[in-house]
């Protein structure tokens, strides 16, 4: 059926590491991606996105990388802040008249001081 | 601010009863989409429309309908209210298919 999946619904890391939040998707046409984070109490917010004719996108401090082989995203916070703390979305763009945005079910990032 | 404005912010209401959830989209864009999300869950797309028309389906129950006006805002009604449509509701805009939409701060619906 239609999913996008995250293999780690929970992730906690040190103040100053590097994070890593996986996604997997099921639909090898989709054509665009994009992550969300989401804070307590507030909307999804739009961090970066990638087409897919591109393996990686770098922004500030967060880098997406795709691996169409796999059908596998993942995004890279470096040097995590408390205020990165929050819920991580990955959604897919599934092409066609309706160009709908599916989203998986969120990782939850616990930034330790 | 994403320039997506929903209202109200909080709904508290009875079970059977019906509700409508409003959205303005940001300035230009024409698709507006509706998602929900419940405790603890992602985001499960609702209905999307353009420029007026509705262009896809999600998991949206019977007893749910939506619209979007002439102005390009939107309307999301919920009917006949059960404790498990209890959740946040939000509502997202792009100016077109393809590219990244633009969440509002959503609604949260108690059902009591």
């Amino acid at each position: 059926g239609e999913s996008v999946g995250l293999h780690l619904p929970t992730l906690s890391v040190q103040e100053g590491d590097n994070s890593i939040i996986n996604c997997a998707y099921s639909n090898s046409a989709s054509d665009y991606f994009i992550w969300y984070k989401q804070e307590s109490g507030k909307g999804p917010q739009f961090i970066i996105d990638i087409r897919s004719n591109m393996d990686k996108r770098q922004g500030q401090r967060v880098t997406v990388l795709l691996n169409k082989t796999v059908k596998h995203l993942s995004l890279q916070i470096a040097a995590t802040q408390p205020g990165d703390s929050a819920v991580y979305f990955c959604a897919e763009n599934r092409p066609g008249a309706t160009n709908k945005l599916i989203f998986g079910t969120g990782t939850l990032l616990a930034v330790q001081p | 601010d994403s320039g997506v404005t929903q209202t109200p912010k909080h709904l508290i209401t009875a079970t059977g009863q019906r509700v409508t959830l409003r959205c303005s989209p940001r300035s230009g864009d024409l698709s507006v989409y509706w998602y929900q999300q419940s405790l603890d869950q992602g985001l499960q797309f609702l209905i999307q429309y353009y420029n007026g028309e509705e262009r896809a389906k999600g998991n949206i129950l019977e007893r749910f309908s939506a619209q979007q006006f002439p102005d390009l805002h939107s309307e999301l009604n919920l009917s006949s209210l059960e404790l498990g449509d209890s959740a946040l509701y939000f509502c997202a805009s792009s100016d077109r298919g393809g590219t990244e939409a633009f969440f509002g701060q959503g609604t949260r619906l108690t059902v009591v």
